[in-house]
């Protein structure tokens, strides 16, 4: 009873390293997200997948690419990372878009 | 633009003290209404979806509400195990496109610590 599963838990980074963060999710939702959250900012999203072969941008999206591999994966890549990009990040995936969400346990993301 | 402003920013009750927490909204077109449970170093657990104004739901301790521009999470008698950061989030229209997104605003949450 996985439910979502991002990796990794924890990263370092240095500033204008690259990396991808996995998220796989076994519900057969349709939409994937990934989100960000800051202290004090709430959750913001990034990109979003309504439903597999799409991707689009969210509300924060510079500095970040998505692929939707299949149904159950959704990969966030930060090409050049940099400090602004310090934060803990969530997969989620619902049913349909916009839809209740179900979240994966956060990637905490510390670029230095 | 939608807005959600949860207040308290934190309460900190005793063991068996009821209180109430609120989520006010600004949207065009309400399409849901969320509640979320976050423990420390955990992604949000959701709780509730309510629709429309006067709706109520239950679980265990937990009672939220709907009024046309706000939501209270009712908690009955907590325990320390309620202790956790709550978030609301709203859900706006159908988008225009079939397919697309539609889209949920999240609040700041509010810090609930429960003292035994």
């Amino acid at each position: 009873n996985a439910g979502v599963t991002q990796t990794p838990k924890f990263q370092v980074l240095k500033t204008g390293q690259s990396m991808t963060l996995q998220c796989a999710q076994d519900m057969n939702h349709n939409s994937m997200y990934w989100y960000r959250q800051d202290p004090g900012m709430g959750l913001r999203l990034i990109y979003y997948s309504a439903s597999e072969g799409t991707t689009d941008k969210g509300e924060v999206p510079n500095g970040y690419n998505v692929s939707r591999l299949n149904k159950r994966e959704f990969s966030l890549r930060l090409e050049s990372a940099a400090p602004s990009q310090t934060s803990v990040y969530f997969c989620a995936s619902s049913r349909t878009s916009g839809s209740e969400a179900f979240f994966g346990q956060g990637t905490r993301l510390t670029v230095v | 633009e939608d807005q959600v402003t949860q207040s308290p920013e934190a309460l900190r009750l005793q063991e068996g003290e009821s209180s109430s927490l609120n989520c006010s909204y600004t949207v065009s077109g309400l399409r849901g209404l969320f509640w979320y449970r976050q423990d420390p170093g955990k992604g949000p657990e959701f709780l509730f979806t309510l629709y429309s104004a006067g709706e109520e739901k239950e679980k265990e301790r937990l009672k939220a509400t709907l009024t046309k521009k706000e939501s209270f999470l009712h908690i009955t008698a907590p325990k320390p195990e309620d202790s956790a950061t709550y978030l609301c989030a709203v859900r706006g229209p159908l988008p225009r496109a079939s397919g697309g997104y539609q889209k949920v605003t999240f609040g700041t949450g509010t810090k609930l610590q429960v003292i035994p």
